[in-house]
């Protein structure tokens, strides 16, 4: 089966620029997650969908960051404005119910 | 929030030896996964335990789980260079699923 895609794979944006990033899960995952990975850190949950609706987002930066579910497949995350601490690897998560997660190669954001 | 944490944050060991990390976290969980990412690149899945289970196999992979301790160990056996990377445990907890990653092991296999 196909994996999950992300794009950009890299993006280099100046602070207070606006950022937004795709994934695409496997199909028939209900379950899609976003998490930021800061350099040396374990992924942060930012924000979790089950179908197109919201379970948890707890840990998203909800006055910068947004983040839709279109038709409960795609999805996109948004960051607007962007900070110099929002530079990290974004990666896109899916599963089935109680199962494991499949990650995506995430993308590597950079704010100079 | 982490709701794991790694121990210890980094090994060194010689290709060959086996290599023990372990995790500790907070609640109870439905249960506990560990991950594997290279540099660079993203994570991938190695093993799943649910809170029944008390200890699984997977190839050079063994994982244990001690709910009574909120810990988790991974050993991997007949270390190889390729197994250089930061390895993750993750626990999903509560009744929707959310996965909580923790701060990670950077295990690497000298040649």
């Amino acid at each position: 089966e196909a994996g999950v895609a992300q794009s950009p794979r890299y993006k280099i944006i100046e602070k207070r620029q606006s950022v937004a990033f795709w994934c695409n899960p496997i199909s028939g995952h209900a379950t899609l997650y976003w998490y930021q990975q800061i350099l040396g850190q374990g992924p942060k949950l930012l924000i979790q969908f089950q179908n197109n609706g919201v379970v948890d987002d707890s840990q998203l930066p909800k006055d910068r960051f947004s983040a839709e579910r279109l038709k409960g497949v795609d999805s996109t995350l948004k960051i607007q404005p962007a900070k110099l601490e929002d530079s990290a690897v974004y990666l896109c998560a899916c599963s089935l119910v109680g199962t494991e997660a499949f990650f995506g190669q995430g993308t590597r954001l950079t704010v100079v | 929030s982490q709701q794991g944490e790694e121990d210890p944050q980094a090994l060194s060991i010689q290709e060959g030896e086996n290599a023990t990390m372990n995790c500790s976290y907070k609640t109870s969980i439905n249960n506990l996964q560990w991950y594997r990412q290279n540099s660079g690149r993203g994570l991938v899945h190695l093993i799943l335990i649910r809170s029944n289970e008390r200890e699984k196999h997977s190839g050079r992979l063994r994982v244990t789980l001690d709910t009574s301790k909120k810990s988790s160990s991974l050993l991997i056996t007949a270390s190889r260079a390729a197994d250089t990377a930061s390895y993750f445990c993750a626990t999903d907890a509560g009744g929707n699923e959310k996965l909580t990653f923790g701060t990670g092991t950077r295990l690497t296999i000298i040649p």
